[in-house]
């Protein structure tokens, strides 16, 4: 069974752009999270979407947005890109009850020039 | 204030030293999460406890709920092991996840 893909893998970007992160998740689970991991730090917490519906927003600003689709895949989207972004975002499916295990995809690591 | 800690913050060991890594938390939990993070990034679960200890090959895993403590020990550590070793614990309504800062392990052969 294949786990939680994200797409790309490694992007570079300049302040002020754009971006879109992409994320299937495990065949099956409805949920999904994002997560920023900056460099020494654990990660922190962005979005919850289960079943097309936001369930929890972390304190992150409104340039961070995401959404999910009918096939439960997602994603997440960073508008006027700032140098602090730069960082590692994690994507973790689950079936979507509390206080299930998630599994997380490898990241998207996101350079901010 | 940080909902979990985490120590040691870095770690080194020599190949076959027996490794303990400690979670302290001051939510109340139904469950604490273990990970492990490998350079480059991706993580993986390790274990999910809610009492007791549990135990997968040379990993153990330990949790005090009344003392909010959790441990994981590496036996017989091996240069592969080397990674972040991360906690976590879910926030109330059971839906996100507060994080440790993580463990970051190195074995020498």
């Amino acid at each position: 069974d294949a786990g939680v893909t994200q797409s790309p893998t490694h992007l570079i970007k300049t302040r002020g752009q754009h971006v879109t992160l992409r994320c299937s998740p495990i065949s099956g689970h409805k949920s999904v999270s994002w997560y920023q991991q900056v460099l020494g730090q654990g990660p922190q917490f962005i979005f919850q979407y289960y079943e097309k519906e936001e369930r929890g927003r972390g304190n992150f600003p409104d340039r961070f947005s995401a959404r999910q689709f009918p096939n439960y895949s997602s994603e997440l989207n960073v508008n006027a890109l700032l140098l602090g972004d730069s960082a590692l975002y994690l994507c973790a499916s689950s079936p979507g009850q509390p206080n299930q295990p998630q599994h997380f995809g490898d990241g998207t690591r996101l350079s901010i020039l | 204030k940080n909902e979990v800690e985490q120590s040691p913050q870095n770690l080194t060991a020599q190949e076959g030293e027996f490794i303990t890594i400690n979670c302290s938390y001051s939510v109340g939990i139904s469950a604490l999460h273990w990970l492990q993070q490998h350079p480059g990034g991706g993580i993986v679960s390790l274990f999910m406890l809610s009492s007791g200890k549990k135990k997968h090959g040379r990993l153990i895993a330990t949790i005090n709920i009344q003392e909010k403590h959790s441990s994981l020990h590496i036996t017989a550590s091996h240069p592969r092991d080397s990674a972040v070793y991360i906690c976590a614990v879910p926030t109330p309504t059971g839906n996100q996840f507060y994080f440790g800062t993580g463990t970051s392990l190195t074995v020498i052969p």
